[in-house]
């Protein structure tokens, strides 16, 4: 089966300090993706990053990078000098590689970032 | 680019109404998703089709519960009999085969 925990469910910042949102995930697939979206108040998901599970480059943009360890099954998203902005919900979400599974996110419960002035 | 439209975005039905939600893909895009997001379960896969066809239903409802995404139109997921347990926001996705899904801004349903 597969599944992602998102065991932060809270965080609590002041602009500027850096932050990093954890992942962990479980999929017997061998091909896999794994995805970052970000839900401001206004309630819309908006698309970050998309990862497949041969590249374990970490990737940087911007204030945003992410850190995809196959190893531990995890794929951490990080926020430099966050800003209040960055306020949101953060979804981890993993997909299969193959066919139907690929259309089917299964995303994490979420992290809700507050960022104080 | 206009981006997945969803419409509408907010729907207010009594218990035993019928809801009909919309989603127009992104220009180019011909695969559509929907999900269900509930206070509790976070976001939950519901149904994954292409043009006339259904690819992967597993995450819909047995019942009173179906979708379709027909060859001219857009998408749309209809919930017979609404009941309170219904109300959610449902999102709408689209991509391009094998690529990042992309939302739309979701239909907030209310069952009052």
């Amino acid at each position: 089966a597969q599944k992602v925990t998102q065991a932060q469910t809270e965080i609590s910042v002041v602009e500027k300090e850096d932050v990093t949102l954890d992942c962990v995930y479980e999929t017997r697939d061998t091909t896999y993706y794994l995805f970052w979206y970000k839900q401001p108040p206004s309630g819309e998901l908006v698309f970050l990053i998309r990862r497949n599970s041969f590249d374990e480059q970490n990737e940087i943009s911007g204030r945003y990078s992410w850190n995809f360890q196959k190893s531990t099954s995890s794929f951490n998203f990080t926020i430099t000098a966050s800003q209040v902005v960055d306020s949101a919900v953060y979804f981890c979400a993993l997909s299969g590689g193959y066919g139907g599974s690929q259309g089917n996110l299964i995303f994490g419960k979420g992290t809700k970032l507050s960022v104080k002035p | 680019n206009a981006g997945v439209m969803q419409n509408p975005r907010h729907l207010v039905r009594r218990r035993g109404q019928e809801a009909r939600l919309r989603c127009s893909p992104m220009k180019g895009h011909s695969h559509v998703y929907w999900y269900r997001q509930l206070p509790e379960e976070g976001l939950k896969f519901m149904v994954y089709l292409q043009k006339e066809n259904i690819i992967d239903e597993s995450g819909m409802p047995k019942e009173r519960f179906s979708a379709e995404f027909p060859k001219e139109g857009p998408s749309i997921l209809r919930i017979q009999q609404v009941v309170r347990g219904d109300s959610a926001a449902y999102f709408c996705a689209s991509s391009v085969r094998g690529y990042e899904q992309y939302f739309g801004p979701g239909t907030r349903l209310t069952v009052t």
